[in-house]
């Protein structure tokens, strides 16, 4: 089947403005999360879904970051106001989200490039 | 507090062996290892549960030792497709959310 999906593969965006990343997890998968990697560094957690609940956001640097799974399965990743420290990659994952095993399986990213 | 890996980056010649540590000054529920190509996500390679387990397929295993809160991924005969950033993340004790924290990463090159 098909894997994590993200789109788009590269925003350019100037500082100030408002962009939206995109997420499709695994079919059937209930946990999704989203993670920010920059240069040169592991990923770094910002959010976790359970279903349709953002169960754990203590990974969101601040309020200019949002994001949201409004049916539980599609995830959009909000930043507004972005700021040239916002560049990075921004990553997500989906587990089936049940069990001990918490295998998760990440998309391709969102570069995101703020000027 | 994210975990330590050492080394830092290594280089080998096809058919030699690799060990890569990852140590956590936490109480860890699991360990998970990823591989990440440049430009490319992370690839999930296995994960190890609290309880102290050893896993493996292949030529790449692993093993975890609970009460150090330390990890170790152990790649024999490597090949050139084992060339990549390898990353532990850990899954911390009553952390509740499954999240979890990433190391630096370390370089592995593989040359003929």
């Amino acid at each position: 089947g098909a894997g994590v999906s993200q789109t788009p593969s590269n925003k350019v965006t100037e500082k100030g403005k408002y962009v939206e990343l995109r997420c499709d997890p695994i079919s059937g998968h209930t946990a999704l999360y989203w993670y920010r990697q920059s240069l040169g560094q592991g990923p770094e957690f910002l959010i976790y879904f359970q279903g349709t609940g953002a169960a754990d956001d203590s990974g969101l640097p601040n309020d200019r970051f949002f994001a949201v799974r409004p049916e539980g399965s599609v995830s959009t990743l909000k930043i507004q106001r972005t700021e040239r420290g916002d560049s990075a990659v921004y990553l997500c994952a989906s587990s089936s989200g049940t069990g001990e095993d918490n295998e998760q399986f990440f998309g391709p990213g969102t570069r995101l490039t703020v000027l | 507090q994210q975990p330590v890996q050492s080394p830092q980056a290594v280089i080998l010649r096809e058919g030699e062996d690799a060990v890569i540590n990852c140590s956590s000054s936490k109480a860890l529920y699991s360990v998970h290892w990823y591989r990440q190509k440049h430009g490319e996500a992370p690839v999930f390679l296995m994960i190890l549960l609290k309880g102290g387990e050893q896993k493996g397929h292949d030529k790449i295993s692993a093993s975890f030792n609970e009460k150090k809160q330390q990890s170790s991924l152990y790649l024999t005969a490597s090949q050139l497709s084992y060339s990549g950033t390898y990353f532990c993340g850990t899954e911390d004790v009553g952390a509740g959310s499954y999240q979890l924290t990433f190391g630096k990463g370390t370089k592995l090159s593989v040359i003929p």
